[in-house]
């Protein structure tokens, strides 16, 4: 069973702190590696993706990738609260088109 | 960016009703779609992936003779929900990945929310 795991949270930061979210995944063959934003009641956005070790980097946001740990994080820069939302790491099912999804972590960024 | 279309964004019915979902890519083009559903605070789960030109493929648990896919065009991905009950009841999400795009991430849809009375 391919997995990705997440903690649910809340993870609640002030604003303007950084905000560390992390994820794990099982599969091995998986390459690459997708972060959604969901605001309650809607469709996930697209944020970023990684596919290589080491960061990347878009703005406020940098995804981390250690695939020898099987590790995959998020941080947030200068949190607002807009950013208040649940972040959803995915992972490709190794080769396939498929991803596989975590469960989510709700994130709060409190003014 | 790529954009996705889902319509309609909510539908209430009675049981026993058909509802039909449709998915559009608007800027590029799809061969291959991906419905999701997901209930109240659960993540995504995959339905089944929706091929152009060629019959759906399902994930374990999903019946494909209560969930009806048709990608009829690069542009177009329908679900019919058959016979829908409460059960059913649901947010259901369609997906379109990018040929040749950077990472081929999924790009969603705004949803359909399903709600069978």
């Amino acid at each position: 069973q391919k997995e990705v795991e997440q903690n649910s949270g809340p993870l609640s930061v002030p604003e303007g702190a950084i905000a560390s979210l992390n994820c794990t995944y099982s599969d091995r063959g998986s390459q690459s590696f997708f972060w959604y934003r969901q605001y309650s009641g809607k469709s996930p956005e697209l944020i970023m993706f990684i596919y290589s070790n080491g960061d990347k980097e878009d703005g406020r946001f940098t995804a981390q990738l250690n695939k020898a740990s099987q590790y995959v994080s998020l941080l947030i820069r200068d949190s607002q609260p807009s950013d208040s939302a649940t972040y959803l790491c995915a992972a490709d099912s190794g080769g396939f088109q498929k991803l596989v999804f975590g469960t989510g972590t709700r994130l709060l960024v409190s003014p | 960016g790529a954009v996705v279309s889902q319509h309609p964004s909510r539908v209430i019915c009675k049981s026993g009703t058909s509802v039909k979902i449709e998915c559009r890519s608007l800027d590029f083009q799809a061969t291959t779609m991906f419905w999701y559903r997901q209930f109240p605070k659960q993540s995504l789960m995959l339905m089944a992936t929706s091929n152009e030109g060629s019959k759906a493929t399902y994930e374990q648990g999903v019946e494909k003779d209560k969930f009806l896919i048709n990608h009829a065009s690069l542009t177009l991905s329908t679900l019919t929900v058959t016979s829908a009950h409460p059960e059913d009841s649901s947010f259901y999400i369609c997906s379109g990945r990018r040929q040749g795009e950077v990472g081929q991430p999924q790009h969603f849809g705004d949803g359909t929310r399903l709600s069978i009375l």
